[in-house]
């Protein structure tokens, strides 16, 4: 069984600081991983994902994430936050073979001026 | 645009009382999905599409039904609602069915009396 947690209900961070967005996964295989933001009244939008290749992945609006397989995390990053990044942030991963997606519970994500 | 739409976006409906939930892409995905989304719970598979004419239930099918007789459109049934399947749902499509990052809608907020 195929399982995702982001062991933090919120990160506050000031604008201009790194951010980390923490995710731990446990699949039988290896894993196929997503981050997606979600914005207030708004559907998710994907933001990156690591399927296979270099364990850093950059994606949209300057994040990155680093998949570690031995700790089995996908940590989503970003070394300047902006306020305008504060939104719910999930990560999803899905066992080879497997048609259905787990996402985790979702952080949010508040950057203060 | 490349989008996936959804109405309504809005609902408030009785007990018992037919509706459906209507999900379009314009992207020629052949995967498609529904998931709902309640507080602390993340988000939740109810069906997925793999193609017209292919459905198959999620993690929490209980409820709902779907159908797929276009490759465009993916509706989702609530024959006879309930107080539990008050939620937010969202509609989501890909290219891939295990390595595709999903497109979602706008979400469409129910609620049941």
């Amino acid at each position: 069984a195929q399982s995702v947690a982001q062991p933090e209900d919120q990160v506050n961070v000031a604008e201009g600081n790194p951010l980390t967005v923490k995710c731990t996964y446990s699949v039988s295989g290896n894993p196929y991983l997503f981050w997606y933001v979600q914005y207030p009244n708004r559907g998710l939008q994907f933001l990156l994902k690591y399927i296979t290749g270099d364990n850093l992945v950059k994606g949209s609006y300057g994040f990155e994430a680093e998949f570690n397989k031995s700790q089995t995390s996908f940590h989503l990053k970003k070394p300047s936050a902006l306020v305008s990044d504060s939104a719910l942030y999930f990560c999803a991963v899905r066992d080879p073979g497997s048609y259905i997606p787990t996402f985790g519970r979702g952080t949010s994500l508040i950057v203060h001026p | 645009e490349a989008q996936v739409t959804q109405n309504p976006r809005y609902l408030i409906t009785v007990t018992g009382k037919k509706l459906t939930v209507t999900c379009s892409q314009n992207m020629n995905h052949e995967y498609m999905s529904w998931y709902r989304q309640d507080p602390g719970l993340g988000l939740r598979q109810i069906y997925y599409s793999m193609n017209v004419e292919v459905t198959d239930k999620g993690d929490v099918p209980e409820g709902y039904k779907v159908s797929r007789k276009e490759k465009r459109n993916f509706p989702l049934i609530l024959e006879s609602p309930s107080p539990n399947q008050t939620s937010l749902y969202f509609c989501a499509s890909s290219f891939g069915q295990y390595t595709g990052e999903l497109f979602f809608g706008e979400g469409s907020r129910l609620t049941v009396l």
